[in-house]
Order: structure tokens, then sequence, then C-alpha cells
């Protein structure tokens, strides 16, 4: 009953370090997304894949690369951190169509502070 | 670009009150609309998806409206419980997904 699931789940690092937020999920869905979760504003989207082999930006993509080599895995690379990329980072995935996002389901959550 | 506001940021009742929670859109193109709970250091847990096509949705206690032609949703809350306290998001899809701020709320025994 694993769901969406997210490693870490806490993350310390300096600036200009790069790192990787793994996302996996066990649903078989087409759809994944990676957001970010700051105080007072609400998710806002960073990368999308509506497939494997499919990727497209979001709201707030600099900073951040995405790949899906398969339907399971949708992992978020920070190139060089950033002390503005501390935040809270939810993966989320849903069974898609080309014109519907459908129901998404959450990770738990990767918190990450850069110092 | 697709705003979406949440009204009130926080709100504390008794237990037992009936409750509403708002959500307004600026852009009233969306395919879906979609209400979620997050318990503190959690994920978002779907409660309601609403097509663009209907007007409500219910589940249990909560029912969720859409008015697409005023870019209004509210969530309506039965009978509140303390174990409902936590923070209501709302999120409108138009080729991406777009979220409030969210309704933090506390339901005091």
């Amino acid at each position: 009953n694993a769901g969406v699931t997210q490693t870490p789940k806490f993350q310390v690092l300096k600036t200009g370090q790069s790192m990787t937020l793994q996302c996996a999920q066990d649903m078989n869905h087409e759809y994944m997304s990676w957001y970010r979760q700051d105080p007072g504003m609400g998710l806002r989207l960073i990368h999308y894949s509506v497939g494997a082999g499919i990727t497209d930006q979001g709201e707030v993509p600099n900073g951040y690369n995405v790949s899906r080599s398969t339907t399971e895995d949708f992992p978020l690379r920070l190139l060089s951190a950033a002390p503005s990329q501390t935040s809270v980072y939810f993966c989320a995935s849903s069974s898609s169509t080309p014109t519907n996002t459908g129901e998404l389901f959450f990770g738990e959550g990767s918190r990450l502070t850069v110092l | 670009k697709q705003e979406v506001t949440q009204i009130p940021a926080a709100l504390s009742v008794p237990e037992g009150e009936n409750l509403v929670l708002n959500c307004s859109f600026t852009d009233s193109a969306i395919y879906n609309l979609q209400w979620f709970r997050q318990d503190p250091g959690k994920g978002l847990t779907s409660l309601l998806l609403i097509q663009s096509s209907q007007r409500e949705q219910t589940s249990g206690r909560l029912n969720a409206s859409l008015d697409k032609s005023s870019g209004r949703s509210t969530l309506y809350i039965a009978a509140s419980q303390p174990g409902d306290s936590a923070t209501y998001l709302c999120a409108v899809d138009n080729n991406d997904m777009r979220f409030g701020a969210g309704t933090r709320l506390t339901v005091k025994p």
C-alpha cells in the first residue's frame, strides 16, 4: 500500500551543493509532478511529466532538473543549491488524461534546508 | 495566469458547528477543481474532485460546490469535529494545477 514514496524526508545542504530528491509511485500513473510549498504561498508547480520520456516546466522551474526514464520514477535534481530553495518539496501522481489531471496522490514531502 | 485565493486564511470554530470554506479563481476555463486536506508535517490528501461539468460532490460530512462562471468553490463541513482540524487547500486544473494558500481550520472540543 505504498502509493507515492519520497526520499529523503529531511536534507540539509550547503550553498552550491547538488542533490536529487527521489519520487516513486506504484499505481502505474502516467502523470507525475513536483511542487514546492512555502509558508503562506500554497504549492507551486516545478516540473511535471505526462509519461515516460516526457517532461515539462511548471510555474517555478529555474534551478531544477527532472527526467522520466520509467513510469514509476520521477527524480528532481537541484543543480547548485541556493538558500531560496529552502522549502518542503512534494511529489504527486495521478492517472490523468490529456485534458484532465485527475485525482492527485501526494507523497509525505521532503524538507530541504540550504545554508 | 490563474490565481487561486482562499478566504479565510484561518478559522476557529467550536465542535459541532457547520462551516464553509471558500475558494476563488480568476480563470474559469478549468478542467476540474480539487479540495485537499493537509495535516501538519504531512502530504496532501484528496478529499473531493469536481469535474468542470459538475456542480457539486459529496463525501460523508463534506460537500463541495463549483460555480465556474463566478470562479468560486465552497467546501461545506457539517457537524465539525476536532479531528477535522487541518489545513484545507483547493486547487484548479487548467493545463497545470494551481493551489490556493489554504485555510487553517481549528475545531475546539
